[in-house]
């Protein structure tokens, strides 16, 4: 089927807001996995689900990210109280069980004034 | 903490050339994967080749193939036959193979490749 999908593609924020991105895994993926990418930087991983659960979010950088997951598929990165530091790209992949290939989506662009 | 080093931010070729991507990583496990993906302007992240470390043979997908020493951590990534298309960020990244990780990837900061006419 499809791949991974993101929405928004881009998102503009004042500081201070709250902002959700989602994510679309393919479909049957049970592993998801959000990451960030800064201007000039590699993708920094910040938190991974294998199916309904966080299996590991120590990526995450403090208490105002959450991701959820509830039905085992779609995603949703949130973002509390939002600071120009949030400004990023966030990417989103999956893969079919966790040892195997990540696919990635386009990415949300956030852009925090 | 495993870490990926890629020092050459930018890297230029011209079409039909050959060019090597460098990648070294650093890590205390014996089992684990490497990558390398593309990302064009698009920012979506492309799968260009994989390495099973267990594995001696450099993996090749038509015109990609690696040079994978594990001793010296080092992970090249050689483009043949270069077309305009290859134009983008490439990224290295290593992900453990380990039965308790989770299979996060650990990306380097990228090299940006030009390819000219």
């Amino acid at each position: 089927g499809a791949g991974v999908s993101q929405t928004p593609s881009n998102k503009v924020t004042e500081k201070g807001k709250y902002v959700e991105l989602r994510c679309d895994p393919i479909s049957g993926h049970t592993a998801l996995y959000w990451y960030r990418q800064s201007l000039g930087q590699g993708p920094e991983f910040l938190i991974y689900f294998q199916g309904t659960g966080a299996a590991d979010d120590s990526g995450l950088p403090n208490d105002r990210f959450f991701a959820v997951r509830p039905e085992g598929s779609v995603s949703t990165l949130k973002i509390q109280r939002t600071e120009r530091g949030d400004s990023a790209v966030y990417l989103c992949a999956s893969s079919e069980v966790a040892i195997d290939t990540q696919y990635f989506g386009p990415g949300t662009r956030l852009t925090v004034l | 903490a495993q870490t990926v080093t890629q020092s050459q931010p930018e890297m230029s070729v011209q079409e039909a050339e050959t060019v090597t991507l460098s990648c070294t990583y650093d890590t205390s496990e014996s089992d684990y994967y490497l990558f390398w993906y593309k990302q064009p302007p698009s920012r979506q992240m492309i799968l260009v080749i994989r390495q099973e470390a267990y594995k001696q043979q450099n993996a090749t997908e038509n015109r990609f193939s690696v040079n994978f020493q594990k001793a010296a951590k080092s992970f090249s990534l050689k483009i043949s036959d270069s077309q305009l298309g290859d134009a983008a960020m490439y990224f290295c990244a290593y992900r453990s193979a380990g039965l308790y990780n989770t299979d996060k990837l650990i990306f380097g900061t990228g090299t940006r490749l030009q390819v000219f006419p």
